[in-house]
């Protein structure tokens, strides 16, 4: 079992580029999530799915879309990047339950200059 | 916010000695959880404990829980150099979400 993976690992964009990050679980778990990780503040998430076809907003979600392509698949979308994204982003996943324990990629580095 | 905070911020111990940290939060939960963080990781779960238990043990690790206080504390024993990282609290406030604090960075000093 790979758990969650995350791709790319790292990446650069200049301001107003755009950029999909993948995730993928194989635990057949129900529930994806995905975070921003930002020095001294902890994590926040951005947006969720707590099942196939649905999604919701989380604390941060302004500047991104996402899409629940299937169980396995959730990808978080930055049309327009700005310097502020700057972050690292983790996927994560739980399994039927949003107060589950949840499961954590590695993580995306992104830098936006 | 809902966000739980720890306590303190930052922590440098020696090998062997125990280590604390504590989380609080502001509105009752389903259940509270500790995770830890490697430098350059992803997180990965500690422990779980729900509103109706008071103490869990796994390991080196002991958490309480005090829902009268809304506080966790989180102890690990006879800390070793690989304990060094991040740890986070989490809490369930039943909104199919957790919410995490900002940590605490734990140094264990060879």
């Amino acid at each position: 079992n790979a758990g969650v993976t995350q791709t790319p690992k790292f990446q650069v964009l200049k301001t107003g580029q755009s950029m999909t990050l993948q995730c993928a679980q194989d635990m057949n778990h129900n529930s994806m999530y995905w975070y921003r990780q930002d020095p001294g503040m902890g994590l926040r998430l951005i947006y969720y799915s707590a099942s196939e076809g649905t999604t919701d907003k989380g604390e941060v979600p302004n500047g991104y879309n996402v899409s629940r392509l299937n169980k396995r698949e959730f990808s978080l979308r930055l049309e327009s990047a700005a310097p502020s994204q700057t972050s690292v982003y983790f996927c994560a996943s739980s399994g039927n339950w949003g107060g589950e324990t949840q499961y954590f990629g590695p993580g995306t580095r992104l830098l936006v200059l | 916010s809902q966000q739980g905070e720890e306590d303190p911020q930052a922590l440098s111990i020696q090998e062997g000695e125990n280590a604390t940290m504590n989380c609080s939060y502001k509105t009752s939960i389903n259940n509270l959880q500790w995770y830890r963080q490697n430098s350059g990781r992803g997180l990965v779960h500690l422990i779980l404990i729900r509103s109706n238990e008071r103490e869990k043990h796994s390991g080196r690790l002991r958490v309480t829980l005090d829902t009268s206080k809304k506080s966790s504390s989180l102890l690990i024993t006879a800390s070793r150099a690989a304990d060094t990282a991040s740890y986070f609290c989490a809490t369930d406030f039943g909104n199919e979400k957790l919410t995490f604090g900002t940590g605490t960075r734990l140094t264990i000093i060879p």
